[in-house]
């Protein structure tokens, strides 16, 4: 079974530009998580779906972060525009469901980089 | 305020020992608790999950205990190899639904 998908795995910007990232969960899991991962520090989740819909995105800086998962599968989390502190490393999860005992599965990660 | 606290200096320890990871929190009441292993450039990855109703939970050389009380789990590597040399995050389980929260991890390096 192939695992979460995210693409790119690095990418580095200067400040003020747009930057987009791309999530594949695995087949047949409902559930997606955006988390961001600042260095030395534990995943912090921005936004989750249930299938296309967002139902906790309190954590996501709307101001500046947008988020969308089209026909409930792949989803795009985009930073515009992109400050210095927006450098972290973002991480995509699924789950089967949204039960506490669904086990969340991780991807990669992109490493962004804000010059 | 909420928080939870792993040991932040690297544990270092030899091949072949136990090696014992803390994770304490405070203001919460998770139903479960787990543990994740994250390597350099990789996401974590589940390990255990432990029920506030179990006080100890195995699966093969990993030990998991959760005390309610001490608001506490603690984490077991025993005879620990190089291989498990990596970051270990503990996460409650919290609101009622699968929503994580993570502690800032501890990051184990076994030498042979």
């Amino acid at each position: 079974e192939a695992g979460v998908v995210q693409s790119p795995r690095y990418k580095i910007i200067e400040k003020k530009q747009p930057v987009a990232f791309w999530c594949n969960p695995i087949s047949g899991h409902n559930t997606l998580y955006w988390y961001r991962q600042n260095l030395g520090q534990g995943p912090e989740l921005l936004i989750r779906y249930e299938n296309e819909e967002a139902v906790d995105d309190s954590q996501l800086p709307k101001d500046r972060f947008s988020a969308e998962r089209l026909k409930g599968v792949d989803s795009t989390l985009k930073i515009q525009p992109a400050e210095l502190g927006d450098s972290a490393v973002y991480l995509c999860a699924s789950s089967r469901d949204r039960g506490e005992l669904d086990t969340q599965y991780f991807g990669p990660g992109t490493r962004l980089t804000v010059l | 305020s909420q928080k939870i606290e792993q040991n932040s200096e690297a544990l270092n320890i030899q091949e072949g020992k136990t090696a014992t990871l803390t994770c304490n929190y405070t203001n919460y009441s998770p139903a479960y608790l787990q543990w994740y292993r994250q390597d350099p450039g990789r996401g974590p990855v589940f390990l255990l999950l432990i029920r506030e109703n179990e006080k100890e939970k195995r699966k093969e050389r990993l030990k998991v205990t959760f005390d309610t009380t001490l608001k506490q789990s603690l984490f077991h590597i025993t005879a620990s190899q190089p291989a498990d040399s990596a970051t270990y995050l503990c996460a409650l389980v919290y609101g009622g639904y699968n929503k994580l929260i993570f502690g800032a991890g501890t990051r184990l390096a076994v030498h042979p």
